[in-house]
């Protein structure tokens, strides 16, 4: 069946470190990708998306790259902000029957 | 265009309650995702629905667990005789009909406290 794997946490980082949080899936067909955050006590926001594969999503400094060779699309971002504290969702939507799958999430805390 | 709406944010059951949390689409939307989110854990999923029907509900307890979607009003994710595990958050979020590269946008969430 479908399903996606994501790097445990937490991640914790100094201001203005690079930031990587590692995501693989398994899917039947050709899915689309995509990773939510969430902060504290809110619900989840879409950060990016990628369709297809060798396609790159980005926002806000972040991006991921959907890598169909290694089943990966994971997160970066050069330098984060503690800002960006919250917690990251990688998810999967089946081509086939629209089902939206998320990962387990990571929780990223940057210290200043 | 307003967002997708859940109430209440906040519902506190008794044991043996029953509670019922409301999920309004985005405007346009006509299929709709429940997840449960427990303290430090990820979104575990429950149910998707399109209107007037269950897609796959993989996800839901066998018992004590309803949901609906119905032609006209808001989606409801009914539990019947709550216990305190079922304490959680519950999110709710809606895609347009197009199954393929649309994201699902989410709504704040129903904090369910059962005491």
């Amino acid at each position: 069946g479908n399903s996606v794997t994501q790097m445990e946490g937490p991640v914790t980082l100094s201001e203005e470190a690079f930031l990587t949080i590692n995501c693989t899936y398994t899917a039947t067909g050709y899915p689309s990708l995509f990773w939510y955050v969430q902060y504290p006590g809110e619900g989840l926001q879409l950060l990016l998306k990628a369709t297809k594969a060798d396609d790159k999503g980005s926002n806000k400094g972040f991006e991921a790259t959907y890598r169909k060779e290694t089943t990966s699309f994971h997160l970066e971002k050069g330098s984060v902000q503690v800002s960006d504290s919250a917690v990251y969702f990688c998810a999967l939507k089946a081509s086939n029957t629209g089902k939206l799958i998320f990962g387990q999430g990571t929780t990223l805390q940057v210290k200043p | 265009n307003a967002g997708v709406m859940q109430n209440p944010r906040h519902l506190v059951r008794r044991r043996g309650q029953e509670a019922r949390l409301r999920c309004s689409p985005m405007k346009g939307h006509s299929h709709v995702y429940w997840y449960r989110q427990l303290p430090e854990e990820g979104l575990k999923f429950m149910v998707y629905l399109q209107k007037e029907n269950i897609i796959d509900e993989s996800g839901m307890p066998k018992e004590r667990f309803s949901a609906e979607f119905p032609k006209e009003g808001p989606s409801i994710l009914r539990i019947q005789q709550v216990v305190r595990g079922d304490s959680a958050a519950y999110f709710c979020a809606s895609s347009p009909p197009e199954r393929e590269n649309t994201e699902a946008f989410f709504g704040q969430g129903t904090r369910l406290t059962v005491v």
